[in-house]
């Protein structure tokens, strides 16, 4: 079936430092590539989306890099503030599947 | 409403009882998705409607899961002689246009313990 492939599923870094996640797909037919962040407790939210006819999306501190080539696109948080701390997860657009998510923590 | 709402919030079921879980999404919004979340993990994709028309169930773990969305707004499923590893958090979505490739905007959730 499809897979979204999600790495790393838990990921510490110190306030002031990037993050970087990363996904991998397996249909090379798929276009659409979202993130979604889901703190304790609540719903999901999409932070940034990107589409296939470019390679890179940026908003402010966050971007996500697309590599159609390879199967695989990331999420680069900079400057990482204690309220990024939160549960991170891909998604294949097309295929409506999901990472299992990565957990990322932010110590100030 | 501004958002997507989903009731109950939480719900306790014994083995073997049937529930209905209630998804009322954006007005206006074509596309409608359900997604069962256990503990730890991520979505994982139910079911998919396009307006009142069920087009993709082929998440739907068994024929005990039923999905309906009669009339293109409000959508109800439906878990039939509920069992233990139906515990989860159910999750509804909407989108704004028909098709796949668009932002998702999800409810908080119905939280459902089987005992």
């Amino acid at each position: 079936g499809e897979n979204v492939e999600q790495h790393p599923s838990t990921l510490s870094v110190q306030e002031g430092d990037s993050a970087v996640i990363k996904c991998t797909y397996s249909d090379s037919a798929s276009n659409y590539f979202p993130w979604y962040k889901q703190e304790l407790g609540k719903r999901p939210q999409l932070i940034i989306d990107i589409r296939s006819n470019v390679g890179e999306k940026k908003d402010q501190r966050i971007a996500v890099t697309l590599n159609k080539t390879a199967k695989h696109f990331s999420l680069h948080i900079t400057e990482t503030q204690p309220e990024d701390s939160a549960v991170y997860f891909c998604a294949d657009g097309n295929k409506l599947v999901f990472g299992a998510g990565t957990i990322l923590r932010v110590k100030s | 409403g501004a958002g997507v709402s989903q009731s109950p919030r939480y719900k306790v079921a014994k083995r073997g009882q049937d529930v209905a879980l209630r998804c009322d999404p954006i007005s206006g919004h074509v596309s409608l998705f359900w997604y069962q979340q256990a503990l730890g993990q991520g979505p994982e994709f139910l079911t998919y409607f396009q307006n009142e028309a069920q087009l993709d169930k082929s998440g739907l773990p068994s024929d005990r899961f039923f999905a309906e969305r009669p009339e293109g707004s409000v959508s109800t499923l439906k878990i039939q002689r509920t069992q233990q590893e139906d515990s989860a958090v159910y999750l509804c979505a909407s989108s704004l246009e028909g098709g796949r490739n668009e932002k998702l905007f999800f409810g908080s959730g119905t939280q459902l313990s089987v005992l």
